[in-house]
């Protein structure tokens, strides 16, 4: 079993859609969450970032983490299509330096 | 500030040869991480370097080696080649703070015949 599962999709959504993008995970060590995401051919960009439990908001991006569940959620809103890319969620524990682990990673496309 | 640059992007190689890819780090970083990533397996961590010294390492065989200079460059080699080496290579670098931003280059795709 790998500690980050991330549903891979794809996922197609109309402009204007609420996308809602999950991850769950296995070792409750971790304590960073991340989001991030690739374009095509092109490498990951750090969307989002957050510690231990609770929201973030960040613009159209909020970023959820439930520990109790070893669940994270990335919810867009008013996506555009220039959201299309492949997001990927990611996860550290502290002091282990810079080690993260990826979900897999799940194809949105957004249709104008 | 330039980013991440990643050289070369695109490699052919044959299995049995070895490869060395090369990452610059953003000025003034001094972690480097390599990342594998395909398409079943995602991004999979290989090693961290710090001020030149291998901090974290992930589970791949000892094929897979790096180092890093005293300008914070760092060089991927992999030797004796297999065909499920063929992945997209990514570096990333960071100030090597605790947990920091982690800011990746384009990668270099290495395709083994």
């Amino acid at each position: 079993q790998k500690e980050v599962e991330q549903d891979p999709g794809p996922l197609s959504v109309p402009e204007g859609a609420i996308v809602s993008l999950n991850c769950t995970y296995s070792n409750s060590a971790f304590q960073y969450f991340m989001w991030y995401r690739q374009y095509s051919r092109k490498g990951p960009e750090l969307l989002m970032y957050t510690y231990s439990s609770g929201n973030k908001e960040d613009g159209r991006f909020t970023a959820q983490v439930d520990k109790s569940s070893k669940y994270i959620s990335l919810f867009i809103r008013d996506s555009q299509p220039s959201d299309s890319a492949t997001y990927l969620c990611a996860m550290s524990i502290p002091n282990t330096g810079n080690q993260f682990y990826f979900g897999t990673g799940t194809s949105l496309t957004v249709i104008p | 500030k330039a980013g991440v640059t990643q050289t070369p992007r695109y490699l052919i190689k044959t299995r049995g040869q070895q490869v060395t890819l090369s990452c610059s780090p953003i000025s003034g970083h001094r972690s480097v991480s390599w990342y594998q990533q395909t398409p079943g397996q995602g991004l999979q961590f290989l090693f961290e370097y710090f001020s030149e010294t291998q901090r974290n390492k992930g589970n791949f065989p000892g094929r897979f080696s790096g180092r890093q200079f005293s300008n914070s460059r760092s060089e991927m080699n992999v030797s004796t080649l297999e065909l499920g080496d063929s992945a997209l290579y990514l570096c990333a670098s960071s100030r090597g703070t605790s947990v920091d931003t982690q800011y990746f280059g384009p990668g270099t795709r290495l395709t083994v015949l």
